[in-house]
């Protein structure tokens, strides 16, 4: 059974170009979550799709955005990059939510230069 | 908004030692998840929680949550230098609606050969 897959698994921009982050779930999970990792702040929650529709949004500002497709792939997009938006981007997903637990993916690792 | 701490934030055990990570919650939690990351890699899941004073094992790792679901150990026996990594641990606060987790710090454990 294939695990989380996000791609890239790195990533240079230079601040203002915008990045998509692609996650694919495991099959039959329609909840996809997605977390920025930093040294100075930890695991921070991004947003979180079920069935395309967003449930759950963290507490970032507008540049950072996602979507989930029918088949419940999932991309965030960060426009405008800023250098502090360096980090590790985590995807996890779940059959259909906190109750029935998350598997992560590798994460994708993104430089802002 | 609902916080975790971790304790300690490290830990450095000679090979073979017993070991205990403490998670403790500002709030009541829906459920408790342990993790562990190499370094720059995606979360490995090891347990969940959500019951109040359940008690779960696998191999060597035992993960426990108290009757207030406020608080959890996990807890090494015989640490091997596998076990190196980064322990985080991830809490769902109780209500209806939250399809989030918070995260501790994490705890960074080295074993020394």
């Amino acid at each position: 059974k294939a695990g989380v897959t996000q791609t890239p698994r790195y990533l240079i921009k230079t601040r203002g170009q915008q990045v998509t982050l692609s996650c694919s779930p495991i099959s039959g999970h329609r909840s996809v979550s997605w977390y920025q990792q930093t040294p100075g702040q930890g695991l921070q929650f991004l947003f979180e799709y079920f069935s395309e529709t967003q449930r759950n949004k963290g507490n970032f500002p507008g540049r950072f955005s996602g979507r989930q497709f029918s088949n419940s792939r999932s991309e965030m997009n960060v426009s405008t990059l800023e250098l502090g938006d360096s980090a590790l981007y985590l995807c996890a997903s779940s059959p259909r939510g906190t109750n029935y637990g998350y598997t992560f993916g590798s994460g994708t690792r993104l430089t802002v230069v | 908004s609902q916080e975790l701490e971790q304790s300690p934030q490290s830990l450095i055990v000679q090979e073979g030692k017993n070991l205990t990570i403490n998670c403790t919650s500002s709030k009541t939690l829906y459920g408790l998840y342990w993790y562990k990351q190499k370094y720059g890699e995606g979360l490995i899941f090891l347990m969940m929680l959500q019951k109040g004073g359940e008690e779960k094992s696998h191999e060597k790792i035992t993960a426990k949550l108290d009757e207030k679901k406020q608080q959890s150990s996990l807890h090494i026996t015989a640490s091997q230098p596998s076990h190196a990594g980064i322990y985080l641990c991830g809490g769902a606060p109780a209500g209806a609606g939250s399809y989030q987790l918070t995260f501790g710090k994490g705890t960074k454990l080295s074993v020394i050969p």
